[in-house]
């Protein structure tokens, strides 16, 4: 099983900041078969990024992703009055489809 | 408008048994891989099990050691989970999703949610 570590656990910022979160697996992900969401109290969650880097349709153009092999990283580019959240990584390149813990993201 | 709409969850015994249901509507849902997400409250997300379009190939976690079964009805464009032997840990907010991709290639991250239904295993 493919274990992901996510870090920080929480990143306290302000707005128009830039957010950067990251996510670690313990084994290769392949093709880079690594999206993120993004959890709202009381909401389902919302697929922002898949393949690593591909924006989910609707998403704004300030979230982006990359990495590959183990290592991945979400960016928000500023920070805005919405985005502050729960993000959650999540490897589908081998089962089981393993997520990470998280990374919230709060107002400073 | 694409939809998801799990029903079936409650209060359970533990060692008992529940089948959630997830209907779906706004695409076409034989030509999706679906999944099933859990959320215990306070806690994250865990990914409990996913199915191919055609219902023909399961994948599971491996905490589940068995005791869960997924399944669909593409006639009734609706998935289902059987759970059974019931235990405590497994009191949570279960979520339906859609796998993204299109009819030429799967992939189960998970491009569409439902509201989720809860489940509380208790005496």
């Amino acid at each position: 099983e493919i274990v992901l570590t996510q870090s920080p656990g929480t990143l306290s910022l302000s707005p128009g900041e830039r957010a950067t979160l990251s996510c670690r697996a313990s084994q290769y992900v392949s093709s880079r078969f690594l999206a993120w969401y993004q959890q709202k109290p009381g909401q389902a969650p919302r697929l922002l990024i898949y393949g690593a880097s591909s924006r989910a349709t609707g998403i704004p153009d300030r979230f982006s992703g990359s990495g590959s092999g183990t290592d991945f990283t979400l960016t928000i580019s500023r920070l805005e009055p919405e985005d502050f959240a729960v993000y959650y990584c999540q490897q589908y390149g081998n089962s089981p489809f393993t997520f990470g813990p998280g990374t919230k993201v709060d107002f400073k | 408008e694409v939809q998801l709409v799990e029903s079936g969850g409650g209060l359970v015994q533990p060692g008992g048994s529940r089948r959630l249901s997830c209907a779906a509507s706004g695409f076409t849902f034989n030509i999706y891989a679906m999944n099933w997400v859990r959320q215990a409250p306070g806690k994250g997300l865990e990914w409990v099990s996913a199915i191919s379009p055609g219902g023909s190939t399961t994948y599971y976690a491996d905490s589940l050691k068995g005791r869960f079964t997924i399944s669909r009805d593409n006639s009734k464009n609706t998935l289902f989970l059987q759970m059974n032997s019931l235990r405590a840990e497994d009191t949570a907010l279960y979520y339906c999703a859609k796998g993204g991709g299109d009819e030429h290639h799967n992939f189960f991250y998970m491009d569409v949610w439902g509201k989720g239904t809860p489940v509380t295993v208790s005496s």
